[in-house]
């Protein structure tokens, strides 16, 4: 059936470095993507998204990069830092309409100093 | 504002309890979720009201009953729950469903455990 997945439950990265975090999703009819951060302990938190005509976007230290033809995406995150330790979901309302995110399995960030 | 209030932030109640998880939105969303999250797994969605009306349950116990009494509140009853049911709740809200460029925020969550 259709999917969102993630490569790799746990990335870690030294303080400082560059992190990427992978996903795959497996719906041509994607055209939507949301990646979201969730602390130990909270509610996902809304980082980034990119819509279908995109393949790039890019905020305050994140990028995210879209490549249709492999159904691939990436947050990357820049400078790591510890306050970046957490779960990362890439999620996909690929149903439209009122009918809820589809969320990957999640990759957990784990920052060394 | 993108703030989603959830209450309360804990909730332990024996498997005969009934109780109830709220939550509220001030942002004019007119799509709302519960949605279920166990240990180091992804949120999974129970419920989605849009305009106030249930559209889509995804195969939830009838043990747990949501309710939307207006398009700011959200509530999730709770009756004769079973261990297996002790996780994180979680609401949410969107503009209106879930076209591009529509993004679902999240509240906190209101972790339960079932006793």
């Amino acid at each position: 059936g259709e999917s969102v997945g993630l490569h790799l439950p746990t990335l870690s990265v030294q303080e400082g470095d560059n992190s990427i975090i992978n996903c795959a999703y497996s719906n041509s009819a994607s055209d939507y993507f949301i990646w979201y951060k969730q602390e130990s302990g909270k509610g996902p938190q809304f980082i980034i998204d990119i819509r279908s005509n995109m393949d790039k976007r890019q905020g305050q230290r994140v990028t995210v990069l879209l490549n249709k033809t492999v159904k691939h995406l990436s947050l990357q995150i820049a400078a790591t830092q510890p306050g970046d330790s957490a779960v990362y979901f890439c999620a996909d309302p690929s149903g439209g309409g009122a009918d809820g995110l589809t969320f990957g399995k999640g990759t957990h960030l784990i920052i060394q100093p | 504002d993108t703030e989603v209030t959830q209450t309360p932030k804990h909730l332990v109640m024996g498997m005969t309890n009934k109780k109830s998880l709220k939550c509220e939105q001030h942002m004019g969303h007119r799509a709302m979720y519960w949605y279920k999250q166990k240990a180091k797994k992804p949120p999974e969605l129970m419920f989605v009201y849009s305009y106030e009306k249930l559209s889509i349950n995804e195969s939830v116990p009838s043990r747990f009953s949501p309710e939307c009494p207006n398009s700011s509140l959200l509530n999730l009853h709770l009756h004769a729950l079973q261990p297996e049911d002790s996780a994180l709740y979680l609401c949410a809200s969107s503009p209106l469903g879930l076209t591009s460029g529509n993004t679902i925020y999240f509240g906190e969550g209101s972790w339960l455990t079932v006793v």
